[in-house]
């Protein structure tokens, strides 16, 4: 069974930095490419930052462009997400998410970790 | 960017109805469309990719259709576990959502 389990959330001030994690279980981590997505208290979904199977391509969007790493262990099966110079409008429950193998729609997703920007 | 629209933002409807939501892209997509539905407090579920395939497991009442820039996402006769936020999504060039469709009871 597929699992993505997210960690690393919590309160963090405005100019902070967190570290959000994703173990994964049930299939070939390696092979997989991986996104984050994030969704705003009561908002839409987000799609901030996408990461090859091999860490060859990595891309941003420009809300978090040049403040948010992606990067990943395959040997650790993990995924993460380095946050800095945080923000308000970053406050949001965020996703890690399969990306379908030879697509590009994201086939499972994990339960989210919660992260909130505030003084 | 690729803008998506979806109509309508909230749909009242009863068990067994049929329900149709929509959703354009600001430019034409090909047939890279995505449809999820999001419940209360949980992570999206896909349910259709590639416009019209319908992901394995999810039941047939659910079906896509569309290409370009207008799609459709249709439950054939709405059941309770049905009501939700549904979201369309495009991967012609990278990643956007729509603002979702949340289908509540009438």
């Amino acid at each position: 069974e597929v699992q993505l389990v997210e960690s690393g959330g919590g309160l963090v001030q405005p100019g902070g930095s967190l570290r959000l994690s994703c173990a994964a279980s049930g299939f070939t981590f390696s092979t997989y490419a991986m996104n984050w997505v994030r969704q705003a208290p009561g908002k839409g979904l987000e799609c901030v930052s996408y990461i090859s199977s091999s860490s060859t391509t990595i891309y941003y969007a420009d809300s978090v462009e040049g403040r948010f790493t992606i990067s990943r262990d395959n040997a650790k099966n993990s995924l993460y997400l380095q946050m800095n110079s945080l923000r308000a409008e970053d406050t949001a429950v965020y996703y890690c998410a399969r990306k379908s193998h030879g697509n590009y729609h994201f086939d499972y997703w994990g339960q989210g970790t919660l992260v909130t920007v505030s003084s | 960017d690729i803008q998506m629209t979806q109509s309508p933002s909230t749909l009242s409807a009863s068990v067994g109805d049929r329900v149709t939501i929509t959703c354009r892209a600001s430019q034409s997509i090909s047939s890279w469309l995505a449809w999820y539905q999001q419940k209360p407090g949980k992570a999206p579920k896909l349910l259709i990719y590639d416009a019209s395939s319908l992901e394995s497991g999810v039941p047939s009442r659910f079906s896509g259709s569309g290409s370009g820039t207008e799609f459709t996402l249709t439950i054939s006769s709405l059941q309770p576990d049905d009501f939700a936020t549904y979201y369309c999504q495009q991967y012609n060039t990278y990643w956007t959502f729509g603002q979702g469709t949340k289908v509540e009871i009438k």
